[in-house]
């Protein structure tokens, strides 16, 4: 059964530093998600994306944060200057259709120091 | 917010018990979906069932919604060693999901 990969599975950076977090969807999906989970905390909406453009950002998702689908495989989130709270899980996923079930990859925990 | 939220935080059952959790959310939904997350790792999706059902069912879970009481629950039932980890409900829009904080669930061998 296809399923979603992200890499790495953990990073670490300095505060300030720029980091891409890397997903490859499930080939057929179109509509694409991250999400990220600070320790002990909810699953947060980031942002979605379609057709090269970003659907619908929450407020975390400000101008440190971009995405980008540079090839027909890859989602990318980039994070322009880390700071201490951007230490997370991110999950990327994705579907076919809005309003579908999302399948989620297994995550990226990211760790700034 | 669309968010749900979750009871109890967390519960412990004995291997073969049936565990039940509930979700409660504020506004209309599309769908409401419920997923597993093992200990730091990643979402499981368990069932998704749209705002015109009232059951659904998957092998030994169990979900409900009522749409006039704003709430799902999920039952486990005959569980397992296996099952133990968070369950969370997520309210879906057209482009996100909102999840609450989750039920967290230990299976006693």
């Amino acid at each position: 059964e296809p399923e979603v990969t992200q890499t790495p599975s953990h990073q670490v950076t300095q505060m300030g530093q720029e980091v891409i977090l890397r997903c490859v969807p499930i080939s057929n999906h179109l509509y694409f998600y991250w999400y990220r989970q600070i320790l002990g905390q909810k699953v947060e909406f980031l942002v979605s994306f379609y057709n090269n453009e970003i659907s619908e950002k929450s407020e975390i998702f400000d101008d440190q944060f971009s995405v980008e689908r540079p090839d027909g495989s890859n989602f990318t989130l980039k994070i322009r200057s880390t700071k201490l709270e951007d230490s997370a899980m991110y999950f990327c996923a994705g579907n076919t259709i809005p309003r579908d079930t999302q399948y989620f990859g297994p995550g990226t925990r990211l760790t700034v120091l | 917010s669309q968010q749900g939220e979750e009871d109890p935080q967390a519960l412990s059952i004995q291997e073969g018990e049936n565990a039940t959790m509930n979700c409660s959310y504020k506004t209309s939904i599309n769908n409401l979906q419920w997923y597993r997350q093992n200990s730091g790792r990643g979402l499981v999706h368990l069932i998704l069932i749209r705002s015109n059902e009232r059951e659904k069912h998957s092998g030994r879970l169990r979900v409900t919604l009522d749409t006039s009481k704003k709430s799902s629950s999920l039952l486990i039932t005959a569980s397992r060693a296996a099952d133990t980890a968070s369950y969370f409900c997520a309210t879906g829009s057209d482009y996100k999901l909102s999840f609450g904080a989750g039920t967290t669930v230990t299976v006693r061998a």
